[in-house]
């Protein structure tokens, strides 16, 4: 079974682009979410979608938003890019919201410049 | 709100010898799950252990082993018998039970540095 796929692998952009990342899941897992990893702040939850509903938000300005299609594969958007942006993304899938592991990508490496 | 302290920033072992990680949490929920991750230079996150905080026994995996204080709020790792492939940073991770592993808090990580 193929695992969690994020892309692209990395990716550069200029500050006051946008940015759209993309993540599959597990086939048959229905939960998606995303986190963002710095090494100042750490590991940080952005939001969870199960069935195309987004269920949970983290603490994000406005300018990082999601959606999830109707084949459970899920985007991230991030506009008007800062350099505080910079940052790895990872993606994590769960056959339902209750299920007691996510299984995570190897993450998209965004670097604004 | 929900935190999770690891108080070590890194962490140094011979090989074939043991060593314990230390995580603390803080938070309101009786029931609740907690998670040691592994991210290993290919920055996947792989699941270590996983504790339910209703079951007063420790879980165990093979030579992973966690020793959880429910009262203390802590939860540490035990890597018996390290192996070079241990090598990696390790987060301690709190997920109400509601929340299944969907929005996981975690900690700052502990880079694990086998030597040989």
């Amino acid at each position: 079974k193929a695992g969690v796929t994020q892309t692209p692998r990395y990716l550069i952009k200029t500050r006051g682009q946008q940015v759209t990342l993309s993540c599959s899941p597990i086939s048959g897992h229905r939960s998606v979410s995303w986190y963002q990893q710095t090494p100042g702040q750490g590991l940080q939850f952005l939001f969870e979608y199960f069935s195309e509903t987004q269920r949970n938000k983290g603490n994000f300005p406005g300018r990082f938003s999601g959606r999830q299609f109707s084949n459970s594969r899920s985007e991230m958007n991030v506009s008007t890019l800062e350099l505080g942006d910079s940052a790895l993304y990872l993606c994590a899938s769960s056959p339902n919201t209750l299920s007691t592991e996510a299984f995570f990508g190897q993450g998209t490496r965004l670097t604004v410049v | 709100a929900q935190t999770v302290t690891q108080s070590q920033p890194e962490m140094s072992v011979q090989e074939a010898e043991t060593v314990t990680l230390s995580c603390t949490y803080d938070t309101s929920e009786s029931d609740y799950y907690l998670f040691w991750y592994k991210q290993p230079p290919s920055r996947q996150m792989i699941l270590v252990i996983r504790q339910e905080a209703y079951k007063q026994q420790n879980a165990t995996e093979n030579r992973f082993s966690v020793n959880f204080q429910k009262a203390a709020k802590s939860f540490s790792l035990k890597i018996s018998d390290s192996q070079l492939g241990d090598a990696a940073m390790y987060f301690c991770a709190y997920s109400p039970r509601f929340q299944g592993a969907q929005k996981l808090v975690f900690g700052q990580g502990t880079r694990l540095t086998i030597n040989p």
